[in-house]
């Protein structure tokens, strides 16, 4: 079993529809990282959470440490958020550590 | 902000050949960490360099190797390529004060 679980692995929208990724880890971490990774193949950073929720424009991001449990949402998607979308996390006491990643989840949004 | 930059793109070798792969810092950045993803997986760590050590290594053979210079920039080395070592190879640069991570856009080599 994987550290960092991510459900659903593919994922399609219409646009404008709220959109939930879950990420389940196994393992006592330091901090949680949602990335957005496009076909070219860079990584964007979105969020870095040790608790609570954060929020950046349509993009909100909520953690669980008791549950171990993230969630991202997007608030009206549109077509420009189809991307790779990845939770990592970092295991043990650092937040500038090796990153442990999740297989991502493919999000697609249909105009 | 000078952003993470690596070189090259794209990169075709042949096996058994030996690669270098490149990667700045973001500005104020004191470490950078080397990540490989294989197609349709997530990244997996390599090592990370900090003070011009490794700081962290993954699960990889030692014919993967690495330098971080004084201006922290990194250098990945992979030596006696094989077929699997086809790959995207990412570079995120940190900070020990926190902040989060930069990634490059990656270096995608094919092995043939």
């Amino acid at each position: 079993k994987n550290e960092v679980e991510q459900s659903p692995q593919n994922l399609t929208a219409q646009e404008g529809e709220f959109i939930t990724i879950n990420c389940s880890y196994s393992v006592g971490i330091s901090a949680l990282h949602w990335l957005q990774q496009h076909p070219g193949g860079g990584i964007v950073s979105l969020f870095m959470l040790s608790s609570g929720k954060k929020k950046h424009g349509r993009l909100i991001a909520t953690i669980n440490i008791q549950e171990k449990h993230s969630s991202l949402h997007i608030t009206a998607s549109h077509p420009r958020d189809s991307a790779v979308y990845i939770c990592a996390v970092n295991v043990g006491g650092t937040s500038y550590g090796k990153l442990t990643f999740g297989q991502g989840t493919i999000l697609t949004v249909h105009p | 902000e000078t952003g993470v930059t690596q070189s090259p793109t794209h990169l075709i070798k042949t096996r058994g050949q030996q690669v270098t792969l490149r990667c700045s810092s973001q500005s104020g950045h004191n470490t950078v960490s080397w990540y490989q993803q294989a197609l349709g997986q997530g990244p997996q760590f390599i090592f990370q360099y900090y003070r011009e050590e490794e700081n962290g290594r993954g699960n990889f053979p030692p014919r993967f190797s690495g330098l971080q210079f004084p201006n922290y920039s990194s250098e990945l080395n992979v030596n006696a390529l094989e077929l699997d070592d086809s790959a995207l190879y990412l570079c995120a640069s940190s900070s020990v004060g926190g902040g989060g991570y930069t990634f490059g856009s990656g270096t995608r080599l094919t092995v043939v």
